[in-house]
């Protein structure tokens, strides 16, 4: 199964746009990328996911380089709230099965 | 609509004890999954039921573990007997339709094997 790999934790100022940044190098070519974040006592949520595009949403953006061996979850304006644990994910091919990476820690500061 | 419920929220038992915990996913979604946290690990896959059955049951740690979802609505996970590394928090999830879609996850359930 493809693995992740992110940064353990990061800072952000409040109002200021967030990208946190993972690895997926062993992605194969029909896995897509999820990002999901847990906050404090409360199960993970889901954020946004891609397979080879550009995607957008209300919560966030998620840029995906060309080669797919990487990507980057963009808060275009941190808020305090968005303090959390955020992960990204490689869903298995043709399964429902995530696959979780140690997180990144995303303290937003005022 | 209610989201995702799991119960009980906490759980603490002594090793050798028999412990079973209750998912009940969002209405109408056939896809339920299991997944838990133990100490400073990430969240691993434990298994995926398509209705009543096993779709996948390949994360699962051993036989002391067996779930099930009888009639296809809610699941439950029995640790029997339970050791001190089944510690952790255990999430379920559920979703409808394809893979493709977002899986919600309940609150989880903190079990502690003292």
């Amino acid at each position: 199964d493809a693995k992740t790999t992110q940064p353990p934790s990061m800072d952000c100022a409040e109002g200021r746009a967030a990208n946190l940044p993972c690895n997926h190098s062993t992605i194969s070519g029909n896995e897509y990328v999820y990002w999901y974040r847990q906050i404090h006592s409360q199960g993970p949520q889901y954020i946004i996911h891609g397979l080879k595009n550009n995607e957008t949403n209300e919560m966030a953006s998620l840029i995906i380089t060309e080669d797919r061996k990487s990507s980057t979850l963009i808060l275009p304006h941190a808020t305090l709230r968005d303090t959390a644990v955020y992960y990204c994910i490689v869903r298995v091919a043709n399964t429902g099965k995530l696959i979780f990476g140690q997180g990144t820690t995303l303290q937003v500061k005022p | 609509e209610a989201g995702v419920t799991q119960f009980p929220s906490h759980s603490v038992i002594e090793k050798g004890q028999t412990v079973t915990l209750r998912c009940d996913p969002i209405s109408g979604h056939d896809n339920l999954y299991w997944y838990r946290r133990v100490m400073g690990k990430e969240i691993k896959f434990l298994l995926h039921f398509v209705k009543e059955s096993k779709q996948d049951e390949s994360g699962m740690p051993n036989n002391r573990f067996l779930a099930e979802r009888t009639g296809g609505t809610y699941s439950t996970l029995k640790v029997q007997p339970a050791e001190l590394e089944d510690s952790g928090v255990y999430f379920c999830a559920s979703n409808q339709g394809t893979e493709n879609t977002e899986a919600f996850f309940g609150q989880g359930t903190r079990l502690t094997v003292v």
